[in-house]
């Protein structure tokens, strides 16, 4: 049972913006780090943001990421939209209280 | 290159045993923390386990706690997972994942596996 919560899809067309909300809470989200993974179908996870908002060597600037302390909430963007990025995307931080990782429940990016 | 190699899934019983392996190369692997991450077929993802650096502490998923145990062997560059009294619900693709900064906890994931893939089933 993820305690971050992401929406099940987003769609858009080519070259559009869209933005994957994740929201958790003060023990997650709200004291710690927020990272993003790319998983394209049939493949292993791909880190595509870290530190809330940095972006990994070699992964397009197209990506970006926020976060909001004191809403303990997140988000990441990908902009100029291609049909590469279709993939699921899932949020995940750190959780004091459970003393490990979560992650989010995850969303499907299509684009039309 | 970081490779990270998943090995040891297959079928098990209910209640059965399996140790799972990952082994590492292109970094310094006894400065990295190193996880486990699931993934059910067709979910999300889980995490499982992790065990740091310098004073190898562990960590695990409540859903697992007891059950399974991580470790690491610096002097072979690998990274193990003993599961025991596996579930039905512990099938899933095994991920092992490299921690991104060194001689710290994680905090992130900076490398991934393929995964191997443990199926529990009578």
């Amino acid at each position: 049972q993820s305690v971050l919560t992401q929406p099940p899809s987003v769609s858009e067309a080519p070259r559009q913006r869209v933005t994957i909300s994740c929201s958790g809470s003060s023990s997650n989200i709200g004291n710690n780090v927020v990272n993003w993974y790319q998983q394209l179908p049939g493949k292993a996870p791909k880190l595509v943001i870290y530190y809330d908002s940095l972006l990994p060597s070699g992964v397009s600037d197209r990506f970006s990421g926020s976060k909001s302390g004191t809403s303990a909430s997140a988000s990441l963007a990908i902009s100029g939209l291609q049909s590469e990025d279709e993939a699921d995307y899932y949020c995940a931080a750190w959780d004091d209280s459970l003393n490990g990782y979560v992650f989010g429940t995850g969303t499907a990016v299509t684009v039309l | 290159e970081v490779q990270l190699v998943e090995s040891g899934g297959g079928l098990v019983q209910p209640g059965g045993s399996l140790r799972l392996s990952c082994a590492a190369s292109g970094f310094t692997f006894s400065r990295y923390a190193m996880s486990w991450v699931r993934q059910a077929p067709g979910k999300g993802l889980e995490w499982v386990s992790t065990i740091s650096t310098r004073d190898g502490s562990t960590y695990y998923a409540d859903s697992v706690k007891g059950r399974f145990t991580i470790s690491r062997d610096n002097s072979k560059n690998t990274l193990y997972l003993q599961m025991s009294s596996l579930r039905a619900e512990d099938t899933a693709l095994y991920y092992c994942a490299k921690g991104g900064v060194a001689d710290s906890y994680g905090p992130y994931f900076d490398n991934w596996g393929q995964g191997t893939l443990v199926t529990v089933s009578s």
